[in-house]
């Protein structure tokens, strides 16, 4: 298994709902992260979780929660989120030795009305 | 300030012919520069990637030049084709201990016409 699987696919929320986006990834890779990526531009890094533990939060709303259960889950919950935080949300896992190969999932279409 | 610059923006190619884009980065401390290719809907794939004690690296059609005194890359797409038609990221890599950062141009948008 080389994939790193992202549920749901698509969402829509209104700004007092709360949800949250899954990853999973079966390679054994403890590097996880989240980036977020608008229209027309690249991704940008959110988190780092590092064996289960948080290793790089950049500078991200707290409206925004990470958590990883174990070393094959990430999950990011959403609460209170703003219209400008429409985005396609992107997982990525990468194994250790060799941090910079990230594999990403095919992300969360997230729309906020 | 953008660390790692990326050009052209949209690049138009002939089926058959060769797609050039450029990257140019600032931060030394960079260790590892991989490519992404994105279509629609889909996450960034990796597709070829350069560590900067190499010079030049090919993979099938695909081929990274590293220059690392100029401090640029490139990749070559060699008989480009439509299905390479996709958003092309290049990127820089700091590796920390268990984990890297990925600092990534703005992209280029590539389009091979049949």
């Amino acid at each position: 298994d080389t994939e790193v699987t992202q549920t749901p696919k698509h969402l829509v929320m209104g700004m007092t709902n709360k949800k949250s986006l899954k990853c999973e990834q079966h390679m054994g890779h403890r590097a996880m992260y989240w980036y977020k990526q608008k229209a027309k531009k690249p991704p940008e890094l959110m988190f780092v979780y590092s064996y289960e533990k948080l290793s790089i939060n950049e500078s991200v709303p707290s409206r925004f929660s990470p958590e990883c259960p174990n070393s094959s889950l990430l999950n990011l919950h959403l609460h209170a989120l703003q219209p400008e935080d429409s985005a396609l949300y992107l997982c990525a896992s990468s194994p250790l030795g060799s941090g910079e190969k990230l594999f990403f999932g095919s992300g969360t279409q997230l729309s906020v009305l | 300030q953008q660390q790692v610059k990326q050009s052209p923006q949209s690049l138009i190619v002939q089926k058959g012919g060769i797609s050039i884009i450029n990257c140019a980065y600032e931060n030394t401390a960079f260790d590892y520069f991989p490519w992404y290719q994105q279509f629609p809907g889909k996450g960034p794939a990796l597709l070829i990637a350069i560590r900067p004690d190499v010079s030049e690296k090919k993979e099938g059609r695909f081929t990274i030049s590293f220059n690392k005194s100029a401090k640029q890359f490139s990749l070559h797409i060699m008989d480009s084709q439509p299905g390479d038609s996709a958003t092309y990221f290049c990127a820089a890599s700091k590796s920390y201990s268990g984990y890297s950062t990925l600092t990534f141009g703005k992209g280029t948008m590539l389009l091979v016409s049949p």
